[in-house]
C-alpha cells in the first residue's frame, strides 16, 4: 500500500517567519493530496489539497507545490501568525477512498 | 456546514468490556470513515463505509467491527477491549465513491482502557 513520510515532525518559527512542511509518498497512482490542520481538542479539518494534474497551488498565505515525477509534495505557509499553531498532516490518496496520512508535524508560531 | 458528531469526547472502559463509539454526519455523505490517531503514527484507518450495510477493512481492522444500518450513522465496535486500544479515534465522511472528496472529520473520542 501507500506509505506516506512526513518531515519534520515539530517545527517552531518567529510569526511572520515562513514554515514549509515535506511530505514524500511511495505509490505513483496516488492522485489527491491533502494537507489537514488539527488543533487542539478538535479533528484534522481539510486546509488545501492538489490534484495530480496540477503543480501548484495557493490559497492566501498558504500554497501547496506538488513533483510527481520525485513523489513529494510541500505545503508553504508565509507570514505565519500564533493562530497557525497547530498540527498538520499531508495525505496521499488512490483511488475514491483509500487515504494514506504522514505521522504529522507540529508547528509553532512564537510572538 | 457539514457536521459529524461523535457521541463521547472521553470514555474510560475497563479490558474486556464491549465498547461502542457511535458517529453521525448531517450532509446525506456516501462514505464514512473511522481512524485511530497515536503519537507519532498520525491516523490510520481502521474500517470505512461506502453505502449502508457494505463496510470495508482499512489497514488496521483487528480487534475492531463496525455497524451501518443508516446512511448518517456509523458505529465502530471494540468486542473486547483491550489496553493497546487506548487511543484517540476520528470518525469522517465524505462524498460518494466516484472521488476523491474532501473527508470532514469529527472532534474525536479519546478512550482509555484500564
Amino acid at each position: 500500500g501507500e506509505n506516506v513520510e512526513q518531515h519534520p515532525s515539530t517545527l517552531s518559527v518567529q510569526e511572520g517567519d515562513s514554515a514549509v512542511i515535506k511530505c514524500t509518498y511511495s505509490d505513483s497512482a496516488s492522485n489527491y493530496f491533502p494537507w489537514y490542520k488539527q488543533e487542539l481538542g478538535k479533528g484534522p479539518q481539510l486546509i488545501i489539497d492538489i490534484r495530480s494534474n496540477v503543480g501548484e497551488k495557493k490559497d492566501q498565505r498558504i500554497a501547496v507545490t506538488l513533483n510527481k515525477t520525485a513523489k513529494h509534495f510541500s505545503l508553504h505557509i508565509t507570514e505565519t501568525q500564533p493562530e497557525d499553531s497547530a498540527v498538520y498532516f499531508c495525505a496521499a490518496q488512490t483511488g475514491a477512498n483509500n487515504l494514506f496520512f504522514g505521522t504529522g508535524t507540529r508547528l509553532t508560531v512564537i510572538p | 456546514d457539514v457536521k459529524v458528531t461523535q457521541s463521547s469526547r472521553y470514555l474510560v472502559k475497563r479490558t474486556g468490556e464491549k465498547v461502542f463509539l457511535e458517529c453521525v454526519q448531517d450532509m446525506d455523505h456516501e462514505n464514512m470513515f473511522w481512524y485511530r490517531q497515536d503519537p507519532g503514527l498520525g491516523l490510520r484507518l481502521i474500517y470505512f463505509s461506502y453505502d449502508v450495510k457494505m463496510k470495508e477493512k482499512g489497514d488496521i481492522p483487528e480487534g475492531y467491527s463496525v455497524s451501518r444500518e443508516k446512511k448518517e450513522r456509523f458505529s465502530l465496535i471494540l468486542e473486547s477491549a483491550s489496553t493497546n486500544q487506548t487511543s484517540m479515534y476520528l470518525c469522517a465522511s465524505s462524498l460518494g465513491l466516484a472521488g476523491p472528496y474532501e473527508q470532514y472529520f469529527g472532534p474525536g473520542t479519546r478512550l482509555t482502557v484500564t
